[in-house]
Protein backbone atom coordinates (compact mmCIF):
# COMPACT_ATOMS: atom_id res chain seq x y z
CA UNK A 1 0.00 0.00 0.00
CA UNK A 2 1.19 3.59 -0.26
CA UNK A 3 3.15 5.03 2.82
CA UNK A 4 5.46 7.97 3.03
CA UNK A 5 7.81 8.33 5.87
CA UNK A 6 9.80 11.78 6.91
CA UNK A 7 13.24 11.27 8.64
CA UNK A 8 16.02 13.94 9.81
CA UNK A 9 17.85 15.67 12.83
CA UNK A 10 15.34 16.73 14.94
CA UNK A 11 16.98 19.64 16.24
CA UNK A 12 18.85 22.05 14.15
CA UNK A 13 21.77 25.25 14.96
CA UNK A 14 20.57 28.10 13.92
CA UNK A 15 22.03 29.05 10.39
CA UNK A 16 22.21 25.44 9.78
CA UNK A 17 20.77 23.43 7.07
CA UNK A 18 18.25 20.99 7.32
CA UNK A 19 18.05 17.72 5.57
CA UNK A 20 14.96 15.62 5.22
CA UNK A 21 14.37 12.50 3.63
CA UNK A 22 10.88 11.29 2.42
CA UNK A 23 11.26 7.47 1.88
CA UNK A 24 8.18 5.93 0.14
CA UNK A 25 6.35 2.96 -1.07
CA UNK A 26 3.38 1.47 -2.70
CA UNK A 27 4.17 4.21 -5.71
CA UNK A 28 6.91 5.39 -8.03
CA UNK A 29 8.35 8.53 -8.08
CA UNK A 30 8.21 8.82 -11.88
CA UNK A 31 4.42 8.53 -12.07
CA UNK A 32 3.55 11.07 -9.08
CA UNK A 33 4.28 14.11 -7.41
CA UNK A 34 5.72 14.34 -3.81
CA UNK A 35 4.66 17.74 -2.06
CA UNK A 36 6.65 18.99 1.22
CA UNK A 37 3.93 20.76 3.68
CA UNK A 38 5.08 22.22 7.43
CA UNK A 39 3.18 23.09 10.26
CA UNK A 40 4.75 25.31 13.30
CA UNK A 41 3.88 24.48 17.01
CA UNK A 42 -0.32 25.11 17.05
CA UNK A 43 -0.39 26.81 13.96
CA UNK A 44 -1.88 26.21 10.46
CA UNK A 45 -0.53 24.45 7.07
CA UNK A 46 2.32 25.55 4.98
CA UNK A 47 2.96 24.12 1.38
CA UNK A 48 6.68 24.25 1.19
CA UNK A 49 7.63 22.91 -2.65
CA UNK A 50 7.38 19.94 -4.75
CA UNK A 51 8.54 17.73 -7.27
CA UNK A 52 6.95 16.55 -9.97
CA UNK A 53 6.91 13.17 -11.40
CA UNK A 54 9.54 14.49 -14.48
CA UNK A 55 11.85 15.95 -11.80
CA UNK A 56 10.90 19.24 -11.99
CA UNK A 57 10.34 21.47 -8.99
CA UNK A 58 8.30 24.48 -7.24
CA UNK A 59 9.05 26.35 -4.27
CA UNK A 60 7.47 28.61 -1.43
CA UNK A 61 8.18 32.10 -3.09
CA UNK A 62 9.33 33.34 0.54
CA UNK A 63 11.70 30.08 1.27
CA UNK A 64 13.05 29.95 -2.57
CA UNK A 65 16.13 31.26 -2.14
CA UNK A 66 16.87 28.77 1.11
CA UNK A 67 15.48 25.49 -0.34
CA UNK A 68 16.17 22.41 -2.70
CA UNK A 69 14.13 19.42 -2.84
CA UNK A 70 15.47 16.55 -5.35
CA UNK A 71 15.10 12.67 -5.26
CA UNK A 72 16.24 9.74 -6.12
CA UNK A 73 14.11 7.37 -7.84
CA UNK A 74 16.46 4.23 -7.35
CA UNK A 75 16.09 4.58 -3.75
CA UNK A 76 11.89 6.16 -3.58
CA UNK A 77 13.56 9.08 -2.04
CA UNK A 78 12.64 12.63 -1.93
CA UNK A 79 14.84 14.97 -0.11
CA UNK A 80 14.45 18.69 1.18
CA UNK A 81 16.96 20.64 1.86
CA UNK A 82 16.33 24.27 3.54
CA UNK A 83 19.71 26.63 4.55
CA UNK A 84 19.95 29.57 7.17
CA UNK A 85 17.32 28.01 9.16
CA UNK A 86 16.09 30.38 11.79
CA UNK A 87 13.34 29.68 14.95
CA UNK A 88 10.80 30.48 12.76
CA UNK A 89 10.90 27.06 10.55
CA UNK A 90 10.12 24.94 14.11
CA UNK A 91 7.68 23.07 12.89
CA UNK A 92 6.39 19.84 11.84
CA UNK A 93 7.68 18.60 8.38
CA UNK A 94 5.02 16.30 6.06
CA UNK A 95 5.92 15.17 2.45
CA UNK A 96 2.69 13.87 1.00
CA UNK A 97 2.01 12.19 -2.67
CA UNK A 98 -0.59 15.09 -4.10
CA UNK A 99 -2.09 15.51 -0.92
CA UNK A 100 -4.32 11.99 -0.84
CA UNK A 101 -1.52 10.18 1.36
CA UNK A 102 0.61 11.29 3.90
CA UNK A 103 3.61 10.96 6.35
CA UNK A 104 3.37 11.16 9.86
CA UNK A 105 5.66 13.89 9.84
CA UNK A 106 8.56 14.73 11.46
CA UNK A 107 9.23 17.82 14.20
CA UNK A 108 12.15 20.02 13.26
CA UNK A 109 13.32 22.54 16.40
CA UNK A 110 15.33 24.94 15.71
CA UNK A 111 17.42 25.74 18.18
CA UNK A 112 21.44 26.63 19.93
CA UNK B 1 0.44 34.71 -4.33
CA UNK B 2 -3.04 33.73 -3.63
CA UNK B 3 -4.73 34.57 -0.25
CA UNK B 4 -6.96 32.21 1.10
CA UNK B 5 -9.03 33.92 3.68
CA UNK B 6 -10.72 31.32 5.89
CA UNK B 7 -13.31 31.73 8.83
CA UNK B 8 -13.85 31.58 11.09
CA UNK B 9 -10.66 30.83 12.72
CA UNK B 10 -12.65 28.93 15.63
CA UNK B 11 -16.30 27.31 16.73
CA UNK B 12 -17.81 25.68 19.20
CA UNK B 13 -21.01 23.98 18.14
CA UNK B 14 -23.57 20.91 19.63
CA UNK B 15 -23.60 17.56 18.28
CA UNK B 16 -26.38 17.53 15.39
CA UNK B 17 -25.16 21.28 14.24
CA UNK B 18 -25.35 22.07 10.70
CA UNK B 19 -21.74 23.87 10.32
CA UNK B 20 -20.31 25.93 7.56
CA UNK B 21 -16.87 26.87 7.29
CA UNK B 22 -15.50 29.25 4.61
CA UNK B 23 -12.62 29.90 2.37
CA UNK B 24 -12.53 33.08 0.00
CA UNK B 25 -10.14 33.48 -2.47
CA UNK B 26 -8.31 36.24 -3.53
CA UNK B 27 -8.30 35.36 -6.75
CA UNK B 28 -9.91 33.10 -9.44
CA UNK B 29 -8.97 29.26 -8.74
CA UNK B 30 -11.49 27.46 -10.58
CA UNK B 31 -12.63 24.61 -8.66
CA UNK B 32 -9.33 23.84 -7.28
CA UNK B 33 -9.61 23.66 -3.57
CA UNK B 34 -9.15 20.63 -1.23
CA UNK B 35 -10.65 20.32 2.11
CA UNK B 36 -8.67 18.91 5.01
CA UNK B 37 -9.55 17.61 8.19
CA UNK B 38 -6.55 17.30 10.71
CA UNK B 39 -7.00 15.43 14.10
CA UNK B 40 -4.36 16.07 17.06
CA UNK B 41 -0.97 14.84 16.49
CA UNK B 42 -2.10 13.76 13.06
CA UNK B 43 -1.39 14.08 9.90
CA UNK B 44 -4.22 15.91 7.43
CA UNK B 45 -6.98 13.85 5.68
CA UNK B 46 -8.46 15.24 2.53
CA UNK B 47 -12.12 15.41 2.59
CA UNK B 48 -13.07 17.05 -0.48
CA UNK B 49 -11.15 17.36 -3.46
CA UNK B 50 -11.66 20.35 -6.61
CA UNK B 51 -14.32 21.52 -4.40
CA UNK B 52 -17.38 19.47 -4.52
CA UNK B 53 -16.39 16.04 -4.67
CA UNK B 54 -15.92 13.65 -1.42
CA UNK B 55 -12.79 11.91 -0.99
CA UNK B 56 -13.04 8.08 -0.20
CA UNK B 57 -14.58 7.29 2.88
CA UNK B 58 -15.81 10.79 4.00
CA UNK B 59 -19.43 10.68 5.82
CA UNK B 60 -21.99 12.15 3.44
CA UNK B 61 -22.89 14.38 6.02
CA UNK B 62 -19.15 16.60 4.53
CA UNK B 63 -20.33 18.63 0.95
CA UNK B 64 -18.58 21.33 -0.54
CA UNK B 65 -19.93 23.86 -2.39
CA UNK B 66 -18.55 27.27 -4.22
CA UNK B 67 -20.29 30.78 -4.80
CA UNK B 68 -17.98 32.73 -6.69
CA UNK B 69 -14.50 33.10 -4.94
CA UNK B 70 -15.72 31.74 -1.67
CA UNK B 71 -15.96 28.16 -1.07
CA UNK B 72 -17.33 26.08 1.73
CA UNK B 73 -16.99 22.79 4.00
CA UNK B 74 -20.63 21.74 5.54
CA UNK B 75 -21.24 19.42 7.74
CA UNK B 76 -24.88 18.44 7.56
CA UNK B 77 -25.59 17.14 11.73
CA UNK B 78 -22.28 17.31 13.69
CA UNK B 79 -20.83 14.17 15.22
CA UNK B 80 -18.12 14.01 18.04
CA UNK B 81 -15.51 12.55 15.19
CA UNK B 82 -16.00 15.64 13.59
CA UNK B 83 -13.95 17.64 16.06
CA UNK B 84 -10.85 18.94 14.82
CA UNK B 85 -9.29 21.66 12.61
CA UNK B 86 -10.02 22.05 9.35
CA UNK B 87 -7.86 23.35 6.49
CA UNK B 88 -8.32 24.58 2.93
CA UNK B 89 -5.92 24.55 0.13
CA UNK B 90 -5.47 25.75 -3.51
CA UNK B 91 -3.80 24.30 -5.81
CA UNK B 92 -4.82 26.78 -8.90
CA UNK B 93 -1.43 28.36 -9.10
CA UNK B 94 2.23 28.02 -7.39
CA UNK B 95 2.72 28.99 -4.61
CA UNK B 96 0.05 26.19 -3.43
CA UNK B 97 -1.58 28.33 0.05
CA UNK B 98 -3.60 27.33 2.47
CA UNK B 99 -6.10 29.37 4.66
CA UNK B 100 -4.97 29.94 8.29
CA UNK B 101 -7.40 26.78 9.33
CA UNK B 102 -10.58 26.57 11.75
CA UNK B 103 -10.65 25.02 15.16
CA UNK B 104 -13.73 23.30 15.16
CA UNK B 105 -14.84 22.14 18.94
CA UNK B 106 -17.94 20.97 20.93
CA UNK B 107 -20.18 23.29 22.87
Amino acid sequence: QVQLKESGPGLVQPSQTLSLTCTVSGFSLTSNSVHWVRQPPGKGLEWVGAIWSGGSTEYNSALKSRLSISRDTSKSQVFLKMNSLQTEDTAIYFCTRYFDYWGQGVMVTVSS
Amino acid sequence: DIQMTQSPSSMSASLGDRVTITCQASQDIGNNLIWFQQKPGKSPRPMIYFAPNLANGVPSRFSGSRSGSDYSLTISSLESEDMADYHCLQYKQYPYTFGAGTKLELK
